[in-house]
């Protein structure tokens, strides 16, 4: 079974800095998605950005890119010139092609604070 | 456009009571499916369905109940109410497509006492 690991329970930035956040991930396949997405106070889940682990190129939307190392199984995601409104609990979630579409596996989250 | 609606948004219940929770989604997805969140342990899969009239256990299905007799509605059934089944509940929704992501409710938090 795939397992998703995000290491740093909680992590802080000041406003129009960068911030990395962690993911690693276990996995036999050698096809599979990952996505990391945003769960703001409102307690709404809304996608950030998905690599296809086929993909060599790394994923971006805007200010957010990702560093996907996959002989590390490493899915870091980089937020660039932090944000109040970035202020959330990140997930981090692998997906199987070989399972239902439904099958996303999730990390324990990071808290980012942003701090003014 | 309402996307995935779960209802309600807050509930109590005592031990041993039943409910159901409620979702519904307007986007003609194939694909439905409920997770809960606990603190420290992200989201975690209880049951999905790939179609009407087709159902499977994920994770962590025990306690819970789910038919799915429209492409629309995917309720979830508590049984027997436990306290271990307080948590936040997330309804999601996909398409077919292999790189479709979950379009999610905006969650139910269940308190059981």
């Amino acid at each position: 079974a795939q397992t998703v690991t995000q290491s740093q329970p909680e992590m802080s930035v000041q406003e129009a800095e960068t911030v990395t956040l962690s993911c690693t991930y276990d996995t036999s396949e050698s096809d599979y998605y990952l996505f990391w997405y945003k769960q703001p106070p409102s307690r709404q889940m809304i996608l950030v950005i998905r690599q296809e682990a086929y993909k060599q190129q790394n994923a971006t939307e805007n200010r957010f890119s990702v560093n996907f190392q996959k002989a590390a199984k490493s899915f870091s995601l980089k937020i660039s010139d932090s944000q109040l409104g970035d202020a959330a609990m990140y997930f981090c979630a692998y997906r199987s092609p070989y399972q239902g579409a439904q099958k996303l596996v999730f990390g324990q989250g990071t808290r980012l604070t942003i701090n003014p | 456009n309402a996307g995935v609606t779960q209802t309600p948004k807050f509930q109590v219940l005592k031990t041993g009571q039943s409910m159901t929770l409620q979702c519904a989604q307007d986007m003609n997805h194939e694909y439905m499916s409920w997770y809960r969140q606990d603190p420290g342990m992200g989201l975690r899969l209880i049951h999905y369905s790939v179609g009407a009239g087709i159902t499977d256990q994920g994770e962590v299905p025990n306690g819970y109940n789910v038919s799915r007799s429209t492409t629309e509605d995917f309720p979830l059934r508590l049984l027997s109410a436990a306290p271990s089944q307080t948590s936040v509940y997330f309804c999601a929704s996909s398409p077919q497509g292999r790189n479709s992501p979950l379009h999610f409710g905006n969650g139910t938090r269940l308190t059981v006492t």
